[in-house]
């Protein structure tokens, strides 16, 4: 069964330090999420994409997060200068259509010092 | 705005049982879908069920199976013959599905309800 996957599982990093995290969707899937869940708290929507720009962010989405499709399979977050509050789990997530169901990937664990 | 609240922060079963699991939202929107993610101590979200509001029926999937109260606005997950596999954290999630708006590409999440399984 296809699946979403990202890269890398776990990341440590310097407060200041740029990040990215990679997502491969499924396949024919034509819409990208990514959302974050800093422990103990709800899951948060970042960002959605489609026709290879942002169809959706939220407030969390500053100018320190940019969204990338740099070839036909990967999505990636990048977040250009880690604050320690960025620390939390990151999940990409895919759909085949606007309304169908989203379909996740297994995280990356982010953990800024 | 649409909120989610997941009121159970615990719940607790024996295996083999059944357990419901709650879930209200609030929403101007009579059309959206709902849904319910597992997410066991690996930390992946699983999709477990999903319902559209404009269907009557419940939802079923296996020993997973939802009570959609449109008028109510709640939307509780039954999960029948309880296994140890399925301890893990349960999340409500709503999302618009009016595509006049702009915005409703995003899931809207309750706080989870952590499930235990006892043997």
């Amino acid at each position: 069964e296809p699946e979403v996957t990202q890269t890398p599982s776990h990341q440590v990093t310097q407060m200041g330090q740029e990040v990215i995290l990679r997502c491969v969707p499924i396949s024919n899937h034509l819409y990208f999420y990514w959302y974050r869940q800093i422990l103990g708290q709800k899951v948060e929507f970042l960002v959605s994409f489609y026709n290879n720009e942002i169809s959706e962010k939220s407030e969390i989405f500053d100018d320190q997060f940019s969204v990338e499709r740099p070839d036909g399979s990967n999505f990636t977050l990048k977040i250009r200068s880690t604050k320690l509050e960025d620390s939390a789990m990151y999940f990409c997530a895919s759909s085949g259509g606007r309304l169908e169901t989203q379909y996740f990937g297994p995280g990356t664990r982010l953990l800024v010092l | 705005a649409q909120t989610v609240t997941q009121s159970q922060p615990e719940m607790s079963v024996q295996e083999a049982e059944t357990v419901t699991l709650s879930c209200t939202y609030d929403t101007s929107e009579s059309d959206y879908y709902l849904f319910w993610y597992k997410q066991p101590p690996s930390r992946q979200m699983i999709l477990v069920i999903r319902q559209e509001a404009y269907k009557q029926q419940n939802a079923t999937e296996n020993r997973f199976s939802v009570n959609f109260q449109k008028a109510a606005k709640s939307f509780s997950l039954k999960i029948s013959d309880s296994q140890l596999g399925d301890a893990a954290m349960y999340f409500c999630a709503y999302r618009s599905a009016v595509l006049s708006r702009n915005s409703n590409y995003q899931l809207i999440w309750g706080a989870g309800t952590k499930l235990i399984i006892k043997p």
